[in-house]
């Protein structure tokens, strides 16, 4: 498609449910990224994938996130037992594989564990 | 620790003059830094990158330089809009570490008519 999609646009679970957040990145983009955003800050990062394998997971806060993109292309980020910590708003980028090139945001799925 | 520093403080400004934004950084080497607008309910939206041997950087109003002397950078937006008003974001790329980005924390520009 013509941009990052990523869906839901919003997703309201009660605490302990578990959640997947899918992306959809430009086609061609080798490279796919996971941020989230607390209102008033800057993205923070998650994980990020250079085709089928993630090339860096060091931002997964703990066990209950997970991220898979099985044929280099949709991404899903997955969270267990959900905490009313993990609400915010879930932004997923893509990029061609080489350095230097910016990033392509989606606009986001907002999560409220309530 | 590692840090990446933007005024938390929105900046208020007048139609037609200079916005100038300032994102200063601790503890990285940075390969390149990349200045994203985010709009509210928007994910960030690309604007510049600037490589760590290059000094400034333009694009039409905008303009970009980066000091790794200094470890900072500054963004400015000349003859500023009221349509340029959002929250700008820098972010960093290390040498090390891939394709990845680390974000500041975004300053909120306002442009008064």
């Amino acid at each position: 498609g013509a941009g990052v999609s990523q869906t839901p646009s919003n997703k309201v679970t009660e605490k302990g449910k578990y959640v997947e957040l899918r992306c959809d990145p430009i086609s061609g983009h080798t490279a796919l990224y996971w941020y989230r955003q607390s209102l008033g800050q800057g993205p923070e990062f998650l994980i990020y994938f250079q085709g089928t394998g993630a090339a860096d997971d060091s931002g997964l806060p703990n066990d209950r996130f997970f991220a898979v993109r099985p044929e280099g292309s949709v991404s899903t980020l997955k969270i267990q037992r959900t905490e009313r910590g993990d609400s915010a708003v879930y932004l997923c980028a893509s990029s061609l594989g080489d350095r230097g090139h910016g990033y392509t945001f989606g606009s986001g799925t907002r999560l409220t564990v309530v | 620790s590692q840090k990446i520093e933007q005024n938390s403080e929105a900046l208020n400004i007048q139609e037609g003059k200079t916005a100038t934004l300032t994102c200063n950084y601790t503890n990285y080497s940075p390969a390149y830094l990349q200045w994203y607008r985010q709009d509210p309910g928007r994910g960030p939206v690309f604007l510049l990158l600037i490589r760590e041997n290059e000094k400034e950087k333009r694009k039409e109003r905008l303009k970009v330089t980066f000091d790794t002397t200094l470890k900072q950078s500054l963004f400015h937006i000349t003859a500023s809009q009221p349509a340029d008003s959002a929250t700008y974001l820098c972010a960093l790329a290390l040498k090390a570490a891939g394709n990845k980005l680390t974000f500041g924390g975004g300053t909120r520009v306002l442009v008064k008519p």
